[in-house]
């Protein structure tokens, strides 16, 4: 089993829709958790850390639940802009990263 | 403050060659890594750096080599280019272990072996 995985996409969804994407992660001992965007063939950017209270951000909200395991991501009222590939990041042990193969979204016109 | 900085962005290398990836980033971070990232495939760790002086190795560490003689800089040695090489290779950094640090990415080098 992967570290972390992700639903494999592509997401191909109208503006204006919600998507949600999935993550796992197989490392319980994790402690810190995160969604990067990737932008074709460009570097990955932080989106936003993920807490165990839940967070958002505007049109966007992360989930964890540490008992299951599970990390989300729900992206509402989609953008042309939100296209991209969405990492799924686990941070184990504090000393590096672990990357989910990402999910790509395209939202269409 | 300029963030990470990678040096060259592109490159093509013959079989044999050899050469050195640079990162240089601004923001006092301890740590440093590099990952490649085959297209459409996820990144992969190639060797991390905790401090100036600490190195480890990664998930794909072999074929690479790396130093980090200061805070700013950690450069990527490929001794022997080979195809399996051909890749985008990315250098981040981040503050800390923190639960709150973030890691921060370079541009990419794209590198092609031939």
């Amino acid at each position: 089993r992967k570290e972390v995985e992700q639903d494999p996409g592509p997401f191909n969804v109208p503006e204006g829709a919600t998507v949600a994407f999935n993550c796992t992660y197989s490392n319980s001992a994790s402690q810190s958790f995160f969604w990067y965007r990737q932008d074709c063939r460009k570097e990955p950017k932080l989106l936003m850390s993920v807490y165990s209270s839940g967070n958002e951000d505007g049109r966007f909200t992360a989930q964890l639940n540490r008992a299951s395991q599970y990390i989300s991501l729900l992206i509402r009222d989609s953008k042309l802009s939100d296209s991209a590939t969405y990492l799924c990041v686990v941070d184990n042990y504090g000393q590096n990263f672990v990357f989910g193969p990402g999910t790509r979204l395209s939202v269409l016109p | 403050n300029a963030g990470v900085t990678q040096t060259p962005k592109f490159r093509i290398l013959k079989i044999g060659q050899s050469m050195t990836l640079q990162c240089t980033q601004d923001m006092n971070h301890n740590y440093m890594y590099w990952y490649r990232q085959d297209p459409g495939m996820g990144l992969k760790l190639i060797y991390y750096s905790v401090g100036a002086g600490i190195t480890d190795k990664g998930e794909v560490p072999n074929g690479y080599n790396v130093s980090r003689s200061t805070t700013e800089d950690f450069p990527l040695r490929l001794e022997l280019a080979a195809p399996s090489q051909t890749s985008v290779y990315f250098c981040a950094s981040r503050l800390g272990a923190s639960s709150t640090d973030t890691q921060y990415f370079g541009p990419g080098t794209r590198l092609t072996v031939l």
